[in-house]
């Protein structure tokens, strides 16, 4: 157990309305990442963070924002959801010193946009 | 660009045999290797790993065989047991170069079936 959960777990919003998911940890991990799951896509990394305050875009951030104000705590928004942006959410956070990193990932955020 | 593939969408594999999962990778730059395991509802969980040093990775049942040359990786699994039915997706991340910062590239998952 790695010590991480994300909220809400289940949500169902309408389109056009912002959207703001939270990942925790509890252990002080440096790097923390947002990725989503797709049938036909694995998972595909959305944002990732270095350190408080020091965020970076993934290979599909368009339509999100992220901030990490404090270690513990990884926010990921979605300023305006779109029916597209359906899909689940995981948290993952590591302690990556080199080649031999390991991500350990949260339970997931089912999102539904209609 | 898909980087890493899984081309078996799924697999069924009788309890006791050997499961066999495959994943290719296209990116040379990739020198760390990662299987990870999804039930429905849950977060993935971390199998084994190999780096690109190395060509044979055995973590009891788990074994992992990397060819660069080839540019293939596999999981192997002896013996398969019911409990090892989940969706498997292998990862890749560049890390030699110092600045992935540990991102991974995910491949689409093959989904195991052990039959009792």
């Amino acid at each position: 157990d790695a010590g991480i959960t994300q909220s809400p777990r289940h949500k169902v919003t309408e389109t056009g309305t912002p959207v703001t998911l939270r990942c925790h940890q509890t252990e002080n991990h440096r790097y923390m990442y947002w990725y989503r799951q797709d049938p036909g896509h694995g998972l595909r990394l959305i944002h990732y963070s270095y350190g408080v305050k020091d965020t970076d875009k993934g290979e599909v951030s368009d339509g999100y924002s992220v901030s990490r104000s404090k270690t513990e705590d990884f926010l990921l928004t979605l300023e305006s959801a779109t029916s597209s942006q359906t899909s689940v959410y995981f948290c993952a956070i590591s302690e990556f010193q080199g080649w031999t990193d390991t991500q350990y990932f949260g339970p997931g955020t089912r999102l539904t946009v209609l | 660009d898909q980087q890493v593939k899984q081309n078996s969408p799924s697999l069924s594999v009788q309890e006791g045999r050997i499961s066999i999962l495959n994943c290719d990778y296209t990116n040379s730059m990739f020198d760390y290797f990662l299987w990870y395991k999804k039930y429905p509802a849950e977060g993935p969980t971390f199998l084994i790993s190999i780096s690109s040093i190395k060509d044979k990775n055995e973590d009891g049942r788990f074994t992992v065989f990397l060819n660069k040359s080839a540019k293939h990786l596999s999981l192997h699994i002896v013996p398969s047991q019911p409990g090892d039915s989940a969706v498997y997706f292998c990862a890749a991340s560049a890390n030699g170069g110092g600045t992935s910062y540990g991102k991974l590239t995910f491949g689409q998952g093959t989904i195991l079936t052990v039959h009792p």
